[in-house]
């Protein structure tokens, strides 16, 4: 079945870049998604990229997708304390239904 | 809109006793999902519905009862709790037909099982 994983923490200094990384093993994923889990709250959105795409940027966030490694990175540019949260990766391959999250990676951000 | 509401925010149980984690969306979202976020292991599908009268298992059925008996409500039954089942429960909702199919999630169950 499909496995989505990542590692489970990350630490930098405010003001420094912020490298999430994330594999998977579904070749057949469709979209791929990083949701923000902000403490004591649920998911949130914050970017996805299509599997026909390479590369995505909105504002400080960059997402690089390398299908042949099966590779996902999420880029937070002058990285603030207020980003510190737990960032899931996602992939969906065929139905709506069939979204599989990563095991999540916690981000501390010192300031 | 008030989006994905649950209740309770935090529940404390016996082993073997039952209760039902509440679920709303008031976004007419036809696609509903029910999470368990454990340490190191992300977000897991427990059951989902693809609208009112349809429901189906996901990745961790066992020991859980749905039912989508209208399109706004999607209760989670714990049958009789074990302590394998404390975690913090997570629903969501998205619409069956968007492109992107972004998932909206409630603030989440805390459920500790003694």
């Amino acid at each position: 079945g499909e496995d989505v994983e990542q590692s489970l923490f990350l630490s930098v200094r405010e003001g420094d870049s912020s490298v999430i990384n994330c594999t998977y093993t579904d070749s057949s994923s469709t979209y791929l998604y990083w949701y923000k889990q902000e403490p004591g709250a649920g998911l949130q959105l914050l970017t996805y990229i299509f599997s026909n795409m390479d590369m995505k940027q909105d504002q400080r966030l960059t997402v690089l997708l390398n299908k042949k490694d099966k590779h996902l990175s999420l880029r937070i540019a002058d990285t603030q304390t207020g980003d510190s949260a737990i960032y899931f990766c996602a992939e969906r391959a065929g139905g709506y239904q069939k979204v599989t999250f990563g095991t999540g990676t916690k981000l501390q951000v010192i300031p | 809109n008030a989006g994905v509401t649950q209740t309770p925010k935090f529940q404390v149980l016996k082993t073997g006793q039952s209760m039902t984690l509440q679920c709303a969306q008031d976004m007419n979202h036809e696609y509903m999902s029910w999470y368990r976020q454990d340490p190191g292991m992300g977000l897991r599908l427990i059951h989902y519905s693809v609208g009112a009268g349809i429901t189906d298992q996901g990745e961790v059925p066992n020991g859980y009862n749905v039912s989508r008996s209208t399109t706004e409500d999607f209760p989670l039954r714990l049958l009789s709790a074990a302590p394998s089942q404390t975690s913090v429960y997570f629903c969501a909702s998205s619409y069956a037909d968007r492109v992107i199919n972004e998932q909206f999630f409630g603030p989440g169950t805390r459920l500790t099982v003694l």
